[in-house]
């Protein structure tokens, strides 16, 4: 069983769309959550930490579901430049300096 | 962003070569990573070195061979590498264990093996 599972799409959404990514993850020792953004051939850039509250940064809201064990990124009003893969990435209390990597989600926002 | 800098940022070897990868973190981070992405596959975690003693060896072959002489410098010496080692070499950093912060990579090496 894979530690972070997503969806890896493609989702093809239109300019100005709403689009909402989930990530279920594995073990309940989790202790901190990131989605990342990689683009075709860059490495990972990190878009945001995730606060258990929730957090929105701009278009971007991330938010966690312990009980569930997931997390969800959300993108309002896409953007052509959003166009990316976006990497759910969890890390465990009892698994020291790892981090587990989703297999990503492929974006395409379309004019 | 230069808080992680690799290079070479292209590499083109034959098998029997020997190179090494370079890495350098400027971020006063205490964990560093190296990583390997094929294409169109997810990124796997190769070696993990947290206060430059390596603590994660992920059954990587013999013929990649990291070293850490001190938390800011990272490398990955290669030898008689095969085709399919062709892949986006990534060097990562965080502050380590305990600290909740994530991981900053660099640009990462793409390695074509002949």
């Amino acid at each position: 069983r894979k530690e972070v599972e997503q969806d890896p799409g493609p989702f093809n959404v239109p300019e100005g769309a709403t689009v909402a990514f989930n990530c279920t993850y594995s073990n309940s020792a989790s202790q901190s959550f990131f989605w990342y953004r990689q683009d075709c051939r860059k490495e990972p850039k990190l878009l945001m930490s995730v606060y258990s509250s929730g957090n929105e940064d701009g278009r971007f809201t991330a938010q966690l579901n312990r009980a569930s064990q997931y997390i969800s990124l959300l993108i309002r009003d896409s953007k052509l430049s959003d166009s990316a893969t976006y990497l759910c990435v969890v890390t465990y209390r009892n698994t020291g300096n790892q981090f587990y990597f989703g297999t990503g989600t492929s974006l395409t926002v379309i004019p | 962003e230069t808080g992680v800098t690799q290079t070479p940022r292209h590499l083109v070897m034959g098998m029997t070569n020997k190179k090494s990868l370079k890495c350098e973190q400027h971020l006063g981070h205490n964990a560093m990573y190296w990583y390997k992405q094929s294409a169109k596959k997810p990124l796997e975690l190769m070696f993990v070195y947290s206060l430059e003693e390596r603590v994660e060896n992920n059954s990587v072959p013999s013929r990649f061979s990291p070293e850490c002489p001190n938390s800011s410098h990272l490398f990955l010496h290669l030898h008689t590498l095969q085709p399919e080692d062709s892949a986006l070499y990534l060097c990562a950093s965080s502050l380590g264990q305990g600290y909740n912060s994530p991981l900053h990579f660099g640009n990462g090496t793409r390695l074509t093996v002949t």
